[in-house]
């Protein structure tokens, strides 16, 4: 089955630093990759997804970049908020089924 | 449009007892899903529903867990019974197709004591 890596754990940056997060995958075939942000306490929601056939994908101060040859995808904050801080998870999906990672708690500091 | 319902919210029981935890996916979701997510951790599917019929389970401790989706709409995930182990956040979820975009519920919070 795939197997994904979610880098770094937590993160801590100061207000209006960008930040990033990186997830790694395995199986090739896995072919749409979704971040989920997670507020304490609240349910998992979608901020933005991207499937195999693109590289980039951009939505106001959030992106997301994808290396199909080395297997990696990346969530990127820039001018990060206060409201930003909480867990973000990435997923892999294949064969019918989503794979997450174990999430990046991320701490933005005014 | 309306979300994944879960209920209850929160639960406290004692170990060996047992608990249920009931969802209502998002209208004309064919796929469902429960995951288990423990603290400070990634969500671990437990269980995934096509219509009425499961298409993995492959991680369900089946010998305390059971689920089922009755008439394909409605589910119910059932603990017993319960150990320490399973305190966690049960998060329902569905999407419109197994390829689609996931949705989750509120989760509903348990804690065996």
């Amino acid at each position: 089955g795939e197997n994904v890596e979610q880098h770094p754990s937590t993160l801590s940056v100061q207000e209006g630093d960008s930040a990033v997060i990186k997830c790694t995958y395995s199986d090739s075939a896995s072919n749409y990759f979704p971040w989920y942000k997670q507020e304490l306490g609240k349910r998992p929601q979608l901020i933005i997804d991207i499937r195999s056939n693109v590289g980039e994908k951009k939505d106001q101060r959030i992106a997301v970049t994808l290396n199909k040859t080395a297997k990696h995808f990346s969530l990127h904050i820039t001018e990060t908020q206060p409201e930003d801080s909480a867990v973000y998870f990435c997923a892999a999906y294949n064969f019918n089924k989503f794979y997450f990672g174990s999430g990046t708690k991320l701490n933005v500091k005014p | 449009e309306a979300g994944v319902a879960q209920s209850p919210r929160y639960k406290i029981i004692e170990k060996r007892q047992s608990v249920a935890f009931w969802c209502n996916p998002i209208s004309g979701h064919a796929t469902l899903y429960w995951y288990q997510q423990i603290l400070g951790q990634g969500p671990k599917l437990l269980i995934q529903f096509q219509n009425n019929g499961v298409v993995d389970d492959s991680q369900l401790p089946k010998d305390r867990f059971s689920a089922e989706r009755l008439k394909g709409v409605d589910s119910t995930l059932k603990i017993q019974p319960a150990k320490l182990e399973d305190s966690a956040v049960y998060l329902c979820a569905s999407s419109l197709t197994a390829a689609d975009t996931i949705y989750f519920g509120e989760g509903s919070w348990l804690t065996v004591v």
